[in-house]
């Protein structure tokens, strides 16, 4: 089955520099890679979603990109803010042999902004 | 307000006691999934359902059950089976209409064994 492996576990920047976070994964018939925000005691909340058939896409300061050969998909957050601490999630789906789709996650990332 | 909900914030679980964890939606979602997060760890599914009546395990079922009578609804049971049940749990739910689709998740359940 699918595994995906996220890193780093932990990551510190600071606030206005550039945040970047790499998972990869090993399901070649992989094709749907959201990335989760999860702030503390809450539940996530997807914040970018990228699917195979395009290499990047972007969202104000947020940018997923993703590389098929390779097998491995990033989130890049520029001009970070305090209220981007958080933990992050990368997750895989491939097409099911049957049922709903499944979702891999990825160990998560621990985010710190400092002023 | 459509979204997820799930109760209770927190539980309390006694040796040998088996307890019901709620998920609610009002998304008119057909699918939905209950994961397991550990501290530092990533989320690991437990059950998922793709309509009403019917329901799949997933990579850790042992220990737990659900149902699903309604479609809004997939209540998860944590039996005395599971030997390590303090955890939090998130329930999710999507359209279910393809693969390639948003996972919206609600706000969590921490269950503590006292």
């Amino acid at each position: 089955g699918e595994n995906v492996e996220q890193h780093p576990s932990t990551l510190s920047v600071q606030e206005g520099d550039s945040a970047v976070i790499k998972c990869t994964y090993s399901d070649s018939a992989s094709n749907y890679f959201p990335w989760y925000k999860q702030e503390l005691g809450k539940g996530p909340q997807l914040i970018i979603d990228i699917r195979s058939n395009v290499g990047e896409k972007k969202d104000q300061r947020i940018a997923v990109t993703l590389n098929k050969t390779a097998k491995h998909f990033s989130l890049h957050i520029t001009e970070t803010q305090p209220e981007d601490s958080a933990v992050y999630f990368c997750a895989a789906s491939s097409p099911p042999v049957q049922g709903a789709q499944k979702l891999v996650f990825g160990q998560g990332t621990r985010l710190t902004i400092n002023p | 307000d459509g979204g997820i909900t799930q109760s209770p914030k927190y539980l309390f679980r006694k040796e040998g006691q088996n307890v019901t964890l709620s998920c609610e939606q009002n998304l008119n979602h057909d699918a939905m999934y209950w994961y397991r997060q550990d501290p530092g760890q990533g989320l690991r599914l437990i059950y998922y359902s793709q309509i009403v009546n019917d329901f799949q395990k997933g990579d850790i079922a042992e220990g737990y059950s659900v149902s699903r009578e309604k479609k809004e609804s997939f209540p998860l049971t944590v039996t005395s089976a599971q030997k390590n049940p303090t955890a939090f749990y998130l329930c999710a739910s999507s359209t279910g209409q393809t693969y390639q689709e948003t996972q919206y998740f609600g706000p969590g359940t921490r269950l503590l064994v006292l």
